[in-house]
Order: C-alpha cells, then sequence, then structure tokens
C-alpha cells in the first residue's frame, strides 16, 4: 500500500442497505476526513478523526457512522442508504491539524443509491 | 462551497496564462489552499497561503490579501494537461477545510 487507498471504487446500492465504505492510509497520519463531493458544490466534510480512538462530525454527518480503532482504518458506514446519499466519497488524510497539514487523498468511491 | 466564491469555468489557450480569482468570508480564516482536480480523480495540493503576498512555484503562483478576502491562481505557459478543476479552500479557525465548488479550467490548443 502507498499512500491512502479506498475501496471499492464503485457502488450500486438499494435503498435501504447498509454499506461500509473503506479506507486505509499508510502514512501514519494522525487526522482523517470523510468528504462527499456532488456537482456544482465544494466537497463537504461529513465525519473527521483528530486521532486514534476519536471522531467528530463535519458538516454533513447525517446518516453517516465511523469509526477510529487504529490509526491507518478510518471505515464510514451508511447505516440506511437513500438516494439523496448517491455521491462521490473521498477519504484524506493529514499528519495533523495545523494549517500547513496538507491533505491527501485516496482515488474515492463512485456511490449510487437506487 | 459555503461563502467561497471562484468563477464556475474558464478558458484559455495553450501556452498562455490564466488567472482564477477566489473571494471568501474573512472572519475565522485562517489560511487559504489551492486544489488541482483532473475530471474523475481526487484533489492533489497545490499551494498555501497564509500571509498577504505572492507564492511562487514554477509554472504555478498564489496570491493572497487577507483583508480584501481575496486569492488567485495563476498559471503560466498553460499546457494541455493542466485542463482541470482548481478548487479554493479556506482553513478556518475550527481547523476545518471549506471548499469551494471550483473553477473548471478548459485549455485548448
Amino acid at each position: 500500500i502507498a499512500g491512502i487507498t479506498q475501496a471499492p471504487t464503485s457502488q450500486i446500492l438499494a435503498a435501504g442497505r447498509r454499506m461500509t465504505l473503506r479506507c486505509t492510509q499508510d502514512m501514519r497520519h494522525n487526522a482523517m476526513y470523510w468528504y462527499r463531493q456532488d456537482l456544482g458544490l465544494g466537497l463537504r466534510l461529513i465525519h473527521y478523526s483528530n486521532t486514534a480512538g476519536t471522531t467528530g462530525k463535519g458538516e454533513v454527518p447525517d446518516g453517516y457512522s465511523v469509526s477510529r480503532a487504529n490509526t491507518d482504518d478510518f471505515p464510514l458506514t451508511l447505516a440506511s442508504a437513500v438516494p439523496s446519499q448517491t455521491s462521490v466519497y473521498f477519504c484524506a488524510s493529514s499528519p495533523g491539524l495545523a494549517d500547513t497539514d496538507t491533505q491527501y487523498f485516496g482515488p474515492g468511491t463512485r456511490l449510487t443509491v437506487l | 462551497g459555503q461563502n467561497i466564491d471562484q468563477p464556475t469555468e474558464m478558458t484559455a489557450t495553450e501556452g498562455a496564462i490564466v488567472q482564477i480569482n477566489c473571494t471568501y468570508q474573512t472572519s475565522g480564516f485562517n489560511g487559504l489552499f489551492w486544489y488541482q482536480q483532473h475530471a474523475g480523480e481526487a484533489p492533489t495540493f497545490l499551494s498555501y497561503n497564509v500571509l498577504d503576498g505572492l507564492e511562487e512555484k514554477g509554472r504555478f503562483s498564489s496570491f493572497l490579501s487577507r483583508s480584501k478576502g481575496y486569492s488567485y491562481l495563476l498559471l503560466k505557459e498553460l499546457q494541455m494537461k493542466d485542463s482541470a478543476s482548481y478548487l479554493c479552500v479556506r482553513f478556518d479557525s475550527n481547523y476545518q477545510l471549506i471548499w469551494g465548488a471550483g473553477t473548471k479550467l478548459i485549455i485548448k490548443p
């Protein structure tokens, strides 16, 4: 693994189903983030984690949950998917929360909820 | 993105210079990033400004005026591979990034 990876690359999901998007980084970064990107809108933060064992809510957390059991992994779970959650999801990580800490992004997961 | 304004789309010619402007809400402002995003790919870091002035990095330069809530990204000697979206991103006092919707730059030969 080099950098930050996400799985799956894309997924079509029936409404009401549960889905977990996986994110793993091998850079030993403390901070990790989940964003969604919708056409015409900027990236919107869903949840974040400052360090292993802690998580926080971003701008659009409803319908999503996260966990941070260790430094490397930061899965995002949709408990009961709805069509409005159709989006491209990006996971990112940064060394910390300082303003100089660049965020590094995974390749994204394209999710379609029908 | 909330409180960040940048043009939706711009067109420029290969070899030319283009300036992409961004205005943002100044309250709670800590710094300004620019990211590049090619279609279907993840954003990648271009520049970061926290002090007023121009930061030059090869063909790309970024300018910041904190008092005016204004930044621009300047791309010189445009190449076809520069066709991408350019995202203006404000780092706020809550240690979060506020992302603009991006400017789609189209380069024509």
